[in-house]
Order: structure tokens, then sequence, then C-alpha cells
């Protein structure tokens, strides 16, 4: 059983329209969270991190993450078709390695 | 900054045979970590260094699975009597600074592609 999981699995969003991921850890330990961004053919790149109780906003990107119930969430506002791509969430404890969840495919389009 | 390098891009080996995969860490990151991505599993962390020592293999397949990390400037994976079921996309990452609190990100390569007939 995978120790991050997603959901949805995938996502199909209108272009100017909302897309919200979610992410849980069932590894109690873990206190950092990410959100990568994966473009097909393309290697993940880092889109956010939260690692505290509260929302975290960058441009069109807003986290949200609640440690009590080690659940985080990432909404897109006023999607782009250039945001089609795989969102990995993934989590960590203190100097361990990151371990990623399958992920959620966004498709956005026009 | 040419990022994080892997070689080679494309590896075709035959089942039994050993495959080597390269890494070239972004000149001053002081952790490296080697993962597997396939369709099903999706990106499995396997080992990570940090100051070139092993930190957590803990993703490591016990046996034909080795990792190594001679000097600062690259790491090798290697895999003895491949398998089918080794053919994946072989992603190393190099961070600045994590261990520090864990607030480092990851800087991803390329990929190998290891592909087992």
């Amino acid at each position: 059983q995978q120790k991050v999981q997603q959901s949805p699995e995938s996502l199909i969003v209108p272009e100017g329209g909302m897309a919200s991921l979610n992410c849980t850890s069932s590894d109690r330990n873990v206190d950092y969270f990410w959100w990568y961004r994966q473009h097909s053919g393309k290697s993940p790149k880092m889109l956010m991190s939260i690692f505290s109780n509260g929302e975290k906003e960058e441009g069109r990107f807003t986290v949200h993450l609640n440690k009590a119930s080690l659940h985080t969430s990432l909404h897109i506002r006023d999607s782009q078709p250039s945001d089609s791509a795989l969102y990995l969430c993934a989590a960590s404890t203190y100097a361990q390695g990151l371990t990623f969840g399958l992920g959620t495919r966004v498709s956005v389009f026009p | 900054n040419a990022g994080v390098i892997q070689t080679p891009r494309h590896k075709v080996t035959g089942k039994g045979q050993e495959a080597t995969l390269w890494c070239e860490p972004i000149s001053g990151h002081s952790a490296v970590f080697w993962y597997r991505q396939t369709i099903v599993q999706g990106l499995e962390f396997l080992t990570y260094f940090r100051n070139q020592a092993p930190i957590d293999d803990s993703g490591m397949p016990k046996e034909r699975f080795s990792a190594q990390m001679p000097n600062q400037s690259h790491s090798t994976l290697k895999i003895q009597s491949t398998q089918p079921q080794d053919s994946a996309v072989y992603l190393c990452a190099s961070s600045l600074d994590w261990g520090g609190r864990g607030t480092g990100q990851l800087y991803f390569g390329e990929g190998s592609k290891l592909t087992v007939l």
C-alpha cells in the first residue's frame, strides 16, 4: 500500500476552471510535504512546499496542510492548458528520503 | 548551470546482463537521490547519499541493486543480472540542503530509461 495516497487519479478541468487535488500520508512521522509537477516526457519539478499548518499561495497555486490529519491539498485556479501534467505529492520525515504518491493526472481542455 | 546530468539516456540490456547508470549532481549540492519510475508503481525511492555517505537505502532491492558515490561529482546505480521487471526510468536528483530540517527541494535529471529484453 502506498504511504502517500493521492486522489483523484485523474482530473479533467476546463480552461479557466479550478482544479483541486488531495493527498494524505499514512506515515504519522512525516513532517514535510511537497507538490511536484511532471509534464509528459519530462522529469518532476518542484511546484510548492508546505511544512506548517495552514495555507500558502503562490500565483494561481494554493496549498493547504492539516498536520493532524496528515492531509494536504493543491488548488489551481484559472487553469491553463500548460497546467496539464502529472501532479505528485511527496512527504518525508527529517533526514529520510522523499516518498511520492502515484500522482493525479490533470488535463486542461480549451 | 547544467542541472543534474544522467547517462546513458537509454539503455537496452538482455536478461541477466549488468547495467550501470551514472549521475552527476548539481555542483555544490550535498545530497543525491535515486528513484525508479514506472506506470504501475509510480516514482519509487531507492536510496540517497548526503556528503557522499549512504543515509537511507530502504527502497533498494536487497539483491542485485547497489549504489555508490565515490566522489562529490558522481554517483552510480548498478543492477546485476537484470530482469524484465527492472525496466523503468531511473531518475537521479540532487538537493542543496536536504536533511537540514528537510527544507531542500530536489532537482531531477532527465532520467535513464532502462529496457531489459
